[in-house]
């Protein structure tokens, strides 16, 4: 089981905004990371650090933390979005994951 | 551009050792740590452990009994093996590269089942 939680779902209508959060201790300490995993491909990387976006990962994605919480937001969400989405972070023995956030878009 | 390429046997007996290796290109193993992380059927992602390229280790303590990872760098590869695997250890198997924090490039992923 995870040290990281995050709620299980999550809808959004099509060009609205959805915020998914990961909390747990680990968050107080080190900067979470955010995965986008769809069906059949590798997770990719979409936020990083305080508030960090590889380079091809669309601007509507953005990044906030507070204590034990950190928080991936899409503005402006596209059909593409839809899909599990993880948060991560170190912790003392390497790192964790969250539970996932399946975003359905409407 | 970095690619990474996981390879192995996809099918694993119960009490055997799983073995994969996670070819590189595109950017020398060395300076940075990489990473192995799975995937079972319908769970979440968890991280396996993460080797540097002098060979220093970490290991998520649940695994740490049963795994090993290992680092190649003449063939700019790192292998991964888990020993007396069940079948909760089924799943999709990633390398990444791990640059201390974040995973910023995948391979493909490796389904490897466990059955007797």
């Amino acid at each position: 089981s995870s040290d990281l939680t995050q709620d299980p779902a999550v809808s959004v209508a099509l060009g609205q905004t959805v915020r998914i959060t990961c909390q747990g201790d680990s968050l107080r300490r080190y900067y979470g990371s955010w995965y986008q995993k769809k069906p059949g491909q590798a997770p990719l990387l979409v936020i990083y650090g305080k508030n960090n976006r590889p380079s091809g990962i669309p601007d509507r994605f953005s990044g906030s933390s507070s204590g034990d919480t950190t928080s991936l937001t899409i503005t402006g969400a596209q059909a593409e979005d839809e899909a599990d989405y993880y948060c991560s972070t170190r912790d003392s023995n390497g790192y964790v994951f969250g539970t996932g956030t399946k975003v359905t878009v409407l | 551009q970095v690619q990474l390429q996981e390879s192995g046997p996809g099918l694993v007996k119960t009490s055997e050792t799983l073995s994969l290796t996670c070819s590189v290109s595109g950017a020398s193993i060395g300076t940075t740590y990489w990473s192995w992380i799975r995937q079972p059927p319908g769970k979440e992602l968890e991280w396996i452990g993460s080797i540097y390229d002098t060979g220093s280790t970490r290991y998520n303590p649940s695994l740490k009994s049963r795994v090993s990872i290992s680092v190649d760098t003449s063939k700019n590869q790192f292998s991964l093996k888990l020993k007396s695997v069940t079948a909760a250890d089924t799943a999709i198997y990633y390398c990444a590269r791990d640059l201390n924090e974040i995973f910023d490039h995948w391979g493909q992923g490796t389904l490897v089942t466990v059955s007797s």
